[in-house]
């Protein structure tokens, strides 16, 4: 399987500063067809399911804000969050879908200082 | 609106069953991928199984290999994990999600306790 690890674990950040959350892969989720990363980034506030911000390693999804933005390739990858907002304080996840079992990581959880 | 409900969850004592369905709207059922995951405080969120869009393919995480079976009924809309042989650690909130890859809309989840 697949592992996939984040850091760091907890963060806190001021409002309107950089939150940058990491996800390494234990191999590349690299596709060699297309030359994309199967790697997603997910957003989980309290009570509610996780919600896709990100695809293929940086693909932005309709209606996120452009202060969301990721980057990496092979197996690390970055999420930042620029000019922090209260809404986004939450738990983020990273997911490979390379190969099944698709594996999340553990999670960071972002608030607000 | 595209949406997804789960349904079925509940308490069962290990070694028994239930099935959980995931009514799908909005959207072409039909043409996608669909995914169980499932999420506990401990062990966070972990994906257990997917189908394809013609129920003819479909993976299993090992811990559920076996026990859990995945279907789809294209004409009702709706995705199905059937499980067999619960223990404990099945315990978790079980969410349906539109794949194949991100998965891109998620049901709002069903509570599964396993205990005696």
């Amino acid at each position: 399987d697949i592992v996939m690890t984040q850091s760091p674990d907890s963060l806190t950040v001021s409002l309107g500063e950089r939150a940058t959350i990491n996800c390494k892969s234990s191999q590349s989720v690299l596709y060699s067809s297309n030359n994309k990363n199967c790697l997603s980034w997910y957003q989980q506030k309290p009570g509610q399911p996780p919600n896709l911000l990100i695809s293929w390693a940086s693909t932005r999804e309709s209606g996120v804000p452009d202060r969301f933005s990721g980057t990496g390739s092979g197996t690390d990858f970055t999420l930042t969050i620029n000019s922090l907002q209260a809404e986004d304080v939450a738990v983020y996840y990273c997911q490979q879908c390379y190969d099944t079992p698709y594996t999340f990581g553990q999670g960071t959880k972002l608030e607000i200082k | 609106e595209v949406q997804l409900v789960e349904s079925g969850g509940g308490l069962v004592q290990p070694g028994g069953s239930l099935r959980l369905s995931c009514a799908a709207s909005g959207f072409t059922f039909s043409s996608h991928w669909m995914h169980w995951v499932r999420q506990t405080p401990g062990k966070g969120v972990v994906w257990i199984s997917r189908i394809n869009s013609d129920g003819g393919t479909s993976n299993y995480a090992d811990p559920v290999k076996g026990r859990f079976t995945i279907s789809r009924d294209n004409a009702k809309n709706t995705l199905y994990l059937q499980m067999n042989s619960l223990r404990a650690e099945d315990t978790a909130v079980y969410y349906c999600a539109r794949g194949p890859y991100a998965f891109d809309i998620w049901g709002q989840g069903t509570m599964v306790t396993v205990s005696s």
